[in-house]
Parts: structure tokens; C-alpha cells; sequence
């Protein structure tokens, strides 16, 4: 079958980096997506990544390992408004995302 | 970036009739729609996937002759609820990719339509 495997919840300090961790069983894979969603809002892309290793993005980085079927986003100097929910999404071999919960992100000051 | 549009934003409504929900991708052909649905402190679940000029192909669970689904060109994708009942009260997103090689299949996400039943 297909999983997605997260933390429910996390929290973290203003100014700290935080590392969220997926890992995922697919029919197939075609890259993996990395999406923010604040509350009462739809989701916003932030990352893709279909090859091992690491892809940076300004305060954001995310890490691929195929063999392993696993994935963290990197969120760097973090900032209040990164309170949000982080949904890792891996596209199975019909270009399928294949969503989780997610991780709730709580920043504290 | 790729914008995509959703209309209404929010509406309420009274059990039993039907509301019709548009997608539009603003400013690239969308070749393929999809319409999800997502309660509170869930997951966004897949209802139905639609391509331009074809029949939407629906999620197990999902009654296509509740949920009507018409694509009917690459920039537009409507969902109707009908007969609504207070459980079908919901956010429903919608979101559009413009092809199936590399980066050109992301999706790009509407600002979602929060449907409240009466």
C-alpha cells in the first residue's frame, strides 16, 4: 500500500532551525513535494525534489533519499509566520500525490 | 508563478440545493484538475481527478452523481455539489498541472472554497 509517515506536531524557537522528517512507501515514485498550508488556506508549494541529496532554498532546504524512502524539509532562522502545517507529498508512478496529516509547526518567541 | 483561481471563496447554503464551485487556472493550460476535499485538523483528500475533454475519474467513497465534475476547456474545472446535506460542510481545494514530465506536473493549488450546509 502507500504511506506517508510524519510527526503529527512540532515546536520550535523563533531564530532556531527545525528539521521535519517523511518517510514514505509508494506504487512507483516520480519525485517528492514539500507544501506548506496555514490554517483555513490551501496548500503552497515549497520544495521538489525527484533526485538524492539536498535542494536549497533560501530558509528552506529538503533532503531525498530514494533507497530509504525518506525526506526532511530544513527550515532555517525560523520566523513566527512558519507556523503552519508542513505536508510532505511523494508522487507515485501515476503522477499521484499521495498526501499525509502533515506536521503541525508551532513557533514560540 | 502559476496562479489558480477558485470561485466563490466561501459560500453557505441550504440543505438540499446545489452549489457550483469554479477552478480557473489564470495564466497556463491545465491539463489535468483536481478537486480535493479537507475537514478540519485533517488531511486534504483526493476526491476526484478530471483531464480537459474527459470524464473526471473518482476516489473510492466518492458518488460522482453527488460530486459533478466538468472540465470543459484547459483553463476551467467545475465541481457541483448537489442535494447538499450540513455534512458535506467542508473546505474544497482545488489544484491544476499543466503536464506529466518533471517540474511541469507540480501542482498549483487554488485558495480553496469553504462550503458551510444548512
Amino acid at each position: 500500500g502507500q504511506n506517508i509517515d510524519q510527526p503529527t506536531e512540532m515546536t520550535a524557537t523563533e531564530g532556531a532551525i527545525v528539521q521535519i522528517n517523511c518517510t514514505y512507501q509508494t506504487s512507483g515514485f516520480n519525485g517528492l513535494f514539500w507544501y506548506q498550508q496555514h490554517a483555513g488556506e490551501a496548500p503552497t508549494f515549497l520544495s521538489y525534489n525527484v533526485l538524492d541529496g539536498l535542494e536549497e532554498k533560501g530558509r528552506f532546504s529538503s533532503f531525498l533519499s530514494r533507497s530509504k524512502g525518506y525526506s526532511y524539509l530544513l527550515l532555517k532562522e525560523l520566523q513566527m509566520k512558519d507556523s503552519a502545517s508542513y505536508l510532505c507529498a511523494p508522487s507515485d508512478s501515476n503522477y499521484q500525490l499521495i498526501w499525509g496529516a502533515g506536521t503541525k509547526l508551532i513557533i514560540k518567541p | 508563478g502559476a496562479v489558480v483561481s477558485q470561485h466563490p471563496s466561501w459560500v453557505i447554503c441550504k440543505s438540499g440545493t446545489s452549489v457550483k464551485i469554479e477552478c480557473r487556472s489564470l495564466d497556463f493550460q491545465a491539463t489535468t484538475m483536481f478537486w480535493y476535499r479537507q475537514f478540519p485538523k485533517q488531511s486534504l483528500m483526493l476526491m476526484a481527478t478530471s483531464n480537459e475533454g474527459s470524464k473526471a475519474t473518482y476516489e473510492q467513497g466518492v458518488e460522482k452523481d453527488k460530486f459533478l465534475i466538468n472540465h470543459a476547456s484547459l483553463t476551467l474545472s467545475t465541481l457541483t455539489v448537489t442535494s447538499a446535506h450540513p455534512e458535506d460542510s467542508s473546505f474544497y481545494i482545488c489544484s491544476a498541472r499543466g503536464g506529466t514530465s518533471g517540474f511541469s506536473y507540480e501542482q498549483y493549488f487554488g485558495p480553496g472554497t469553504r462550503l458551510t450546509v444548512t
